[in-house]
Parts: structure tokens; sequence; C-alpha cells
């Protein structure tokens, strides 16, 4: 079956520190990944995604690379912000057509000033 | 440009209690709709997805159910409430379209179970 596994948090860093949340994956296809973050009280956001092996995505400062060899799609941002505070979850999708996503448990990042 | 409603924003329900949580999209047809359900210290969990009106499919035995009866419109019911029903429950949309796999979200439903 399909799965994400995300880096358990919570995470708790200094503003402009360098951010990294891992995320592997296994998947019965060739799937899309995708970072989602959900704001306090909001809903969830896509952040970015990439559809195909080494294909980087990004946004707002935020980057990850589909790593086929390692089925990795790690999060990394250089310089976090009090603003990125945040739960972050990474998905998959593999298969077209209803566009099913299977998603991580989320990893809650705060970020003290 | 489309926007996703999901009502109420809150909810305290009684055990054994009937719930429905409706969410409705403006400006697109034909849309694929999700109920997921985030419940605390777990991640999301997909729920329910429709492609078309009255066509249900659903990802996990439960005591939930889904309804469709509109394009925009998506329905999750209970007739009788469980503790374990507690959590926050997302409504997402997405077009039906090879290539288009992005997922929108809407605010969210919390609901409190006691």
């Amino acid at each position: 079956g399909n799965s994400v596994t995300q880096m358990e948090g919570p995470v708790t860093l200094s503003e402009e520190a360098f951010l990294t949340i891992n995320c592997t994956y296994t998947a019965t296809g060739y799937p899309s990944l995708f970072w989602y973050v959900q704001y306090p009280g909001e809903g969830l956001q896509l952040l970015l995604k990439a559809t195909k092996a080494d294909d980087k995505g990004s946004n707002k400062g935020f980057e990850a690379t589909y790593r086929k060899e390692t089925t990795s799609f790690h999060l990394e941002k250089g310089s976090v912000q009090v603003s990125d505070s945040a739960v972050y979850f990474c998905a998959l999708r593999v298969e077209i057509g209803n566009e099913k996503l299977t998603f991580g448990t989320g990893t809650r990042l705060t970020i003290i000033p | 440009s489309q926007t996703i409603h999901q009502w109420p924003a809150t909810l305290v329900q009684p055990v054994g209690s009937p719930l429905s949580l409706e969410c409705t999209v403006e400006g697109t047809s034909n849309p694929n709709l999700y109920w997921y359900r985030q419940a605390a210290g777990r991640g999301l969990q997909l729920l329910f997805y429709s492609v078309g009106i009255g066509q249900i499919s659903s990802e996990v035995p439960q005591n939930l159910s889904a309804s469709r009866p509109q394009d925009r419109q998506f329905i999750l019911s209970s007739k009788k409430l469980l503790l374990s029903d507690s959590g926050f429950y997302l409504c997402a949309w997405s077009v039906q379209a090879t290539g288009r796999d992005t997922q929108y979200f809407g605010p969210g439903t919390r609901l409190t179970v006691l």
C-alpha cells in the first residue's frame, strides 16, 4: 500500500535557523509528492509539489526535491520566520482520476523570536 | 475564483446524537470532493471521496456516511456519534482532469463528542 512517514514533532527553532522536515514514502506506483501547511485555526493549503523524480518544488522560501532513489521529499528552508509556525503535512498521490491523497501525520513547527 | 465553505466551524455534540456537516464549493463545476478527518495527535485520514452526484467511495469502515445531493455540495453524516468521532473534519475539492492534482481545502469543522 501507499504510506508517508514524516519527522515527528514538535520542532522548535529560533528565527533565522535552517529547517529540515524529513519525509519518506512507499508507493505502489509513481507518485506525485506534496507538502501542505496548516496555519493555526485554518485549513490546509498547498505549499509545494513535485510530480517526477529530481523535480524541485518551491514556494515562500521552502524547497523540496523529489528523490526517487531514496524515496524522500524532505522540506527545507534556509531561514525560518515566526510566521512559518504551523503544522506541515507531507502527502503523495498515485492514482490519476480520483486524486486521493495519502498524508503523513504532520509535523508541528514553532519558531521563536 | 473558487471558494470552499464548511459549516459549522465548531460543534459540540453528545454521544449518540446525529451529525450533519456541510461543504459547498463555488466557482467550479463537477469537482472531485473529499472528506478528511484529523484526529488529535494523528495525521489526516481520507474518509470519503466523490467524483460526481450520488457517487461516494468510502475509504474506512465507520459509523459515518457521506452524500452528494448536488454537484458542489458534500455532506458528512452520522446517525449516532461516538466519542472516537471527535476531530477536525476537512472538506476538499480538486479539478477532474489529468495533471490537475492539487486539492483545495476548506477551513474545517472542529467536532467534540462528549
